[in-house]
């Protein structure tokens, strides 16, 4: 079965400053990856997917994300963090008509 | 066009009461999810629909929960006897059904239900 796990719930950087948010993942065989973004009263956006194309996904806002297969994982960079950016981001895999979120990590920024 | 659109956006009930959540998605989309989200953890996956049909519906959290999706279209999540902790905001999302189903959903802004 599928599981999606986010190391870190809070994370905070200062502005200008390299993200790293931390996704771990199980699942049986080539599963689907997602970053999904929330910020304050708004609704879910999507960051990024990985669907085999290639290993290094680019998304929206600078967005990064490298799935490794070796380590089952599904990091989300970005090289210098913004104010904007403070937000609660969700690992999402999907596989077998089923959907899994991670419990999500709030990305705080220091001015 | 329209987003995704649910209502209402806040619902208070007593313990006990039925309640009915209502889902419009994307025109076009043929996908539907709804999710529960609870305060402070992440989304919580309970059913999709593919057209008017829910392939799996191992993810509702009790018989208490039942779906309905007509003309590929609205969607409705009926919670029958609610509990205090069915308290939630519950989001639905939509998404074109290409050759799978794990395409970008777009979310709505959710239900903020309150069980007293």
């Amino acid at each position: 079965a599928q599981s999606v796990t986010q190391l870190d719930s809070h994370v905070s950087v200062s502005e200008g400053t390299p993200v790293l948010l931390r996704c771990n993942y199980s699942s049986s065989y080539s599963p689907s990856l997602f970053w999904y973004v929330q910020h304050p009263n708004k609704g879910l956006q999507l960051l990024l997917k990985y669907t085999s194309a290639a290993t290094l996904v680019k998304g929206i806002n600078g967005f990064e994300a490298e799935f490794k297969k070796s380590e089952t994982s599904f990091h989300l960079t970005k090289p210098s963090a913004h104010m904007s950016d403070a937000a609660e981001y969700f690992c999402v895999v999907g596989e077998d008509d089923k959907i899994i979120f991670g419990k999500g990590t709030r990305l705080h920024i220091l001015p | 066009g329209a987003g995704v659109s649910q209502s209402p956006s806040n619902k208070v009930t007593e313990k006990g009461k039925d309640v009915e959540l209502r889902c419009d998605p994307i025109s076009g989309h043929t996908a539907l999810y709804w999710y529960r989200q609870r305060l402070g953890q992440g989304l919580e996956f309970l059913i999709y629909f593919q057209g008017n049909s829910a392939p799996d519906k191992s993810g509702l959290p009790s018989d208490r929960f039942s779906a309905e999706r007509t003309g590929e279209s609205v969607s409705t999540l009926t919670i029958q006897r609610t509990q205090q902790e069915d308290s939630a905001v519950y989001l639905c999302a939509s998404s074109l059904w290409l050759a799978e189903p794990y395409n970008e959903q777009f979310f709505g802004p959710g239900t903020r239900l309150t069980v007293l």
